[in-house]
């Protein structure tokens, strides 16, 4: 099931760059959960949001529940934004737990210097 | 802060011998996931547990078992290990509810990930 779609799945960007990574699902959400994950295999949350914009230091997601896509923005990037950056639909239709989070597949970003 | 903690970073195991993985968080949360990462698959849900002693299969289940004899404390297991299952395992908790909104939770904490090689 390809539910949850993200692109690029490879982006390499110079330091200083603005950075945006898309995530589309294909199916009703109540929400959706933008992950990194450092080499290492760490993951932290990021966001969770399921309307409008958040933001926190230089990152920004936004989502447009209407046209089922959300992304992600790195402002001012630098080489420690290097990660895997995964976003993850809590489909509408489940009733809580473990079963309504769909994960795309990761963008991995690596930020030069 | 939520803390997920997980027994080993790195692991290797021989073919056909039982593996362990535990898990476990210190924020009282009632799900508890084990997922494996594998390149171009992303995260993958094997089995997870709503309460102690429950549990429910995920996606890929086979050849994996589990056991939540506490609540804080969420194990995989491997009966009997094959190179196929060589892989990132990455354990993760969430509240069921949010208690502060009354309204479900699906915000999930990572533990940081067990790198398992079965040579």
């Amino acid at each position: 099931k390809n539910e949850v779609e993200q692109s690029p799945q490879n982006l390499t960007a110079q330091e200083g760059e603005f950075i945006t990574i898309n995530c589309s699902y294909s199916v009703g959400i109540s929400a959706l959960h933008w992950l990194q994950q450092h080499p290492g295999g760490g993951i932290v949350s990021l966001f969770m949001l399921s309307s409008g914009k958040k933001k926190h230091g230089r990152l920004i997601a936004t989502i447009n529940i209407q046209e089922k896509h959300s992304s992600l923005h790195i402002t001012a990037s630098h080489p420690r934004d290097s990660a895997v950056y995964i976003c993850a639909a809590i489909l509408s239709h489940s009733g809580g737990g473990a079963d309504g989070l769909t994960f795309g597949k990761g963008t991995h970003l690596i930020i030069q210097p | 802060d939520v803390k997920v903690t997980q027994s080993s970073r790195y692991l290797v195991k021989r073919t056909g011998e039982k593996v362990f993985l535990e898990c476990v968080q210190d924020m009282d949360h009632e799900n508890m996931f084990w997922y494996r990462q594998d390149p171009g698959l992303g995260l993958r849900l094997i089995y997870f547990s709503y309460d102690v002693k429950m549990k429910e299969k995920g996606d890929i289940p086979e050849g994996y078992s589990v056991s939540r004899e506490k609540k804080e404390r969420f194990s995989l297991i491997l009966e009997s290990a094959s190179t196929n299952q060589t892989s990132m395992y990455l354990c993760a908790s969430s509240l069921l509810f949010d208690h502060l909104t009354s309204l479900i939770s699906y915000e999930q904490y990572f533990g940081p990930g067990t790198r398992l090689t079965v040579t």
